[in-house]
């Protein structure tokens, strides 16, 4: 099991909203990540504290939170953001500890 | 331009000892502001954060790792290496590093990786 919950597989066609959360006690007091993994690939950062955006990822990308919940929603989802989702925050002994969640799985249908 | 490389083993014998090594560019590990950590990601499986270090020495380590796990640095070579004691097959997985980009910025992020590196655990 991981401290961070994510539901493991969201699907969504060409054009629509993809919402992806994830949940644990931390991310009331913590900052949130997101990393987008496409296979055989290493993970990209695509939201930094919470809601920013790096430079050279896509506006569609957004970050947002609220309590122990965060959500990374993609607008306009297009074919190429097809692949693996992870947050990531700290654990629950110290806040030098990285701790993942188990990743979402996007389907662009 | 900031790149990381992972190299080591492709295959280790259970209770051997796993030695890898992760080569930096276009960033100084002498950096006061910079950290680099070790990642693994099974096969199939989530990413699994390992160890983190900073220029002045400052570590920390997986809490459920931390008696197998050694990470040092020479900042000379531009090098991070991670060493892990008694391997099993459970630690059969792809090993990446990272880039932390702000040390005053907790929980720490990872702004750089690597491409990884698998390794099989086999006898």
């Amino acid at each position: 099991s991981y401290e961070l919950t994510q539901p493991p597989s969201v699907s969504v066609s060409p054009g629509q909203t993809a919402t992806i959360t994830c949940s644990g006690d931390a991310l009331s007091r913590q900052y949130a990540y997101w990393y987008q993994q496409k296979p055989g690939q290493a993970p990209v950062l695509v939201i930094y504290k919470d809601n920013e955006r790096p430079s050279g990822i896509p506006e569609r990308f957004a970050g947002s939170g609220s309590g122990t919940t965060v959500t990374l929603t993609i607008s306009g989802v297009q074919a190429e953001d097809e692949a693996d989702y992870y947050c990531q925050s700290a654990d629950s002994t110290s806040t030098y500890h990285v701790v993942f969640g188990g990743g979402t799985m996007l389907t662009v249908l | 331009q900031v790149t990381l490389k992972e190299s080591g083993p492709v295959l280790v014998k259970p209770t051997e000892t796993l030695t890898l090594t992760c080569t930096v560019s276009g960033f100084s590990l002498s950096n006061a502001r910079l950290g680099v950590s070790w990642i693994r990601q099974p096969p199939g499986k989530a990413l699994e954060w390992l160890a983190h270090i900073f220029s002045n020495d400052d570590k920390s380590y997986n809490t459920s790792l931390k008696t197998r796990l050694t990470i040092s640095q020479d900042a000379s070579k531009s090098q991070v290496v991670l060493s892990m004691t008694n391997v099993d097959p459970e630690d059969t997985a792809t090993y990446f590093c990272a880039r932390i980009p702000n040390i005053a910025i907790v929980p720490y992020y990872f702004d750089y990786w690597g491409p990884g590196t698998l390794v099989t655990v086999s006898s």
